[in-house]
């Protein structure tokens, strides 16, 4: 039972352009949404996050919307850098220590330069 | 100076042997974690320690056993390794799911 889905497996952009990679998820008490970017050989690095109780949170070129209702998230990164080019997890959880965090299955993005 | 750090990187092991993974955070979360990326890519978490404490036990074979002997180490031994073993561990802490986890750059367990 796939709780937090990410439909496209990969995502070619061009470098400029802007990226925009969806997450959609079944759980309506995930209250906290996140993304994760990861390289080769190494761990999934925190990116950004948002609270349920707002629709939108940006930091310098990623900005993570939400829509609570249609249960759907998007990352979107402007404008995209062959450096962003990784695997982005989204996930999904409680506030507490005591939830489990779910993450995605990830997609994998490419920014050709 | 490697804020998660787990040891050894990589690990190849024959069925039925028991190993151990250790992770170390320097961090001074409060809370640990062992996830297993599959052969999918998915991330699925095994456990979570909170200040030694074991919070989160997922339904993994008892054959995994987690140890946190302060709040600084969480380790996994698992004994009788299987086929289906082989994944990417992943240790993790955080100071509350608020601020994401820290992850480690992870253990590629390879059981022939």
């Amino acid at each position: 039972d796939q709780q937090v889905k990410q439909n496209s497996p990969s995502l070619s952009v061009q470098e400029g352009r802007i990226s925009i990679l969806n997450c959609d998820y079944t759980n309506s008490m995930f209250d906290y949404f996140l993304w994760y970017k990861k390289y080769p050989a190494e761990g999934p690095t925190f990116l950004i996050s948002i609270s349920s109780i707002k629709d939108k949170n940006e930091d310098g070129r990623f900005t993570v919307f939400l829509n609570k209702s249609a249960k759907h998230l998007s990352l979107h990164i402007v404008p995209s850098q062959p450096g962003d080019s990784a695997v982005y997890f989204c996930a999904a959880s409680g506030t507490t220590s005591y939830d489990k965090v779910i993450f995605g299955p990830g997609t994998s993005l490419s920014v050709i330069p | 100076d490697t804020a998660v750090s787990q040891t050894p990187k990589y690990l190849v092991t024959q069925m039925g042997n028991d190993k151990s993974i250790k992770c170390e955070q320097n961090l001074g979360h409060d809370t640990m974690y062992w996830y297993k990326q599959d052969s999918k890519k998915f991330l699925k978490i095994m456990f979570s320690y909170n200040n030694k404490e074991l919070i989160i036990n997922e339904t993994v074979p008892n054959r995994f056993s987690p140890k946190s002997p302060d709040k600084a180490h969480l380790n996994l031994h698992i004994n009788s390794l299987e086929l289906g073993d082989s994944a990417v561990y992943f240790c993790a802490s955080s100071q509350g799911d608020l601020y994401g986890y820290t992850f480690g750059s992870g253990t590629r367990l390879t059981v022939v």
